[in-house]
């Protein structure tokens, strides 16, 4: 069956530092991949979704960056994060003709 | 663009009882899914139910049921005999068809089930 892992589960970070989210899902092949961000009592943002090794679509402008790697990696990164960056972090994976979008454990980040 | 609407933004019920949480939504396309998503405390997002607008018969999984309105653009989720561990967030989604699979979400429904 598939898969889905992030981490780190948790992360704080100082203003300036840079970012590392990584994602990785197992199981399956090809898979379209997305990061999401929740921050505190709100719904969810996408930030960014990729449908191939290389392809990645940016959907807000931002402080952030993604890349895929493999084909089944998809790492979400920041050179310097901002306090605005703090949130609720979440990967999440389709397939081929599939439908529905599942989640990964999510990661919470913490500027401070 | 489409938007999705749900308008009780917390609600409680004693357990064992059935909690109903409106969803609803506006677009001008004709082929899409509906979902309901729980969001518990542990933050992982988790698939309740799913609904392809093209049926008319509506989902069940277990004790989560919807009442899909396609004219009325409304898409409801009740939950019958809810259990303490069903206390989350709720998020109603739309995603069109064809598409690259984006969601458009709710803001969410805070469910609190008490003993």
């Amino acid at each position: 069956s598939q898969t889905i892992h992030q981490w780190p589960a948790t992360l704080v970070q100082p203003v300036g530092s840079p970012l590392s989210l990584e994602c990785t899902v197992e199981g399956t092949s090809n898979p379209n991949l997305y990061w999401y961000r929740q921050a505190a009592g709100r719904g969810l943002q996408l930030l960014f979704y990729s449908v191939g090794i290389g392809q990645i679509s940016s959907e807000v402008p931002q402080n952030l960056s993604a890349s895929r790697p493999q084909d089944r990696q998809f790492i979400l990164s920041s050179k310097k994060l901002l306090l605005s960056d703090s949130g609720f972090y979440l990967c999440a994976w389709t397939w081929g003709s599939g439908n529905t979008i599942y989640f990964g454990e999510g990661s919470w980040l913490t500027v401070v | 663009a489409q938007t999705v609407t749900q308008s009780q933004p917390e609600m409680s019920v004693q357990e064992a009882e059935t909690v109903t949480l409106s969803c609803t939504y506006d677009t001008s396309e004709n082929n899409y899914y509906l979902f309901w998503y729980k969001q518990p405390p542990s933050r992982q997002m988790i698939l309740v139910i799913r609904q392809e607008a093209y049926k008319q018969q509506n989902a069940t999984e277990n004790r989560f049921s919807v009442n899909f309105q396609k004219a009325a653009k409304s898409f409801s989720l009740k939950i019958s005999d809810s259990q303490l561990g069903d206390t989350a967030m709720y998020f109603c989604a739309f995603m069109k068809q064809p598409s690259n699979y984006q969601l458009i979400w709710g803001a969410g429904t805070k469910l609190i089930i008490k003993p």
